[in-house]
């Protein structure tokens, strides 16, 4: 099993639609969680982080759910400039920190 | 005023040769970087430094050969390429867990 693992999609939905992607990782020792947007060749740039209580920034919500491992992302009133890959990032000490980035999920957003 | 600089952006070059690239940052960040993104867009770190000392080292062949002359650099050697060496490498640096990524240097072995 992948130490994460993100459905690769894509996901093509219209603008102004709610979508929402998950991400498990395997690594009960996981502590910090992130998302990454990564657009067409370029690179990755933080999008935000994942508390465990749930944070939103405008139109997207991150919520970690420990129990189940795994994280989530939504966002609302999708725009054509959401089309994007998203990367699920895990980071986990293991007598170390250590960085996964998911494969990413894509999403393409129409007019 | 680029965070993470990279060169060069693009590399096309014969299966045999060595060739370098190079990174430098100007965020004044301890731990630097360098990322493999392969045509199915897995990004995987090879290499991680803290101030100069190599502290990951993922399995990487040992044709890949980094080199930090000071904290704020980063350069990366590959001798005798190889086609599956074709890809995009990265290089980043960060603060905490925020990592921030340089723009890419696409290399294509043929």
């Amino acid at each position: 099993r992948k130490e994460v693992e993100q459905d690769p999609g894509p996901f093509n939905v219209p603008e102004g639609a709610t979508v929402a992607f998950n991400c498990t990782y395997s690594n009960s020792a996981s502590q910090s969680f992130f998302w990454y947007r990564q657009d067409c060749r370029k690179e990755p740039k933080l999008l935000m982080s994942v508390y465990s209580s749930g944070n939103e920034d405008g139109r997207f919500t991150a919520q970690l759910n420990r129990a189940s491992q795994y994280i989530s992302l939504l966002i609302r009133d999708s725009k054509l400039s959401d089309s994007a890959t998203y990367l699920c990032v895990v980071i986990f000490n293991t007598g170390g920190f250590k960085t996964i980035f998911g494969a990413g999920t894509r999403l393409f957003v129409k007019a | 005023d680029t965070a993470v600089s990279q060169t060069p952006k693009y590399l096309v070059t014969q299966m045999g040769n060595d060739k370098s690239i190079k990174c430098e940052q100007n965020l004044g960040h301890d731990t630097m970087y360098w990322y493999k993104q392969d045509s199915k867009k897995f990004l995987k770190i090879m290499f991680s430094y803290n101030n100069k000392e190599l502290i990951i080292n993922e399995t990487v062949p040992n044709r890949f050969s980094p080199k930090s002359p000071d904290k704020a650099h980063l350069n990366l050697h590959i001798n005798s390429l190889e086609l599956g060496d074709s890809a995009v490498y990265f290089c980043a640096s960060s603060s905490g867990n925020t990592i921030y990524f340089g723009e890419g240097s696409w290399l294509t072995v043929v």
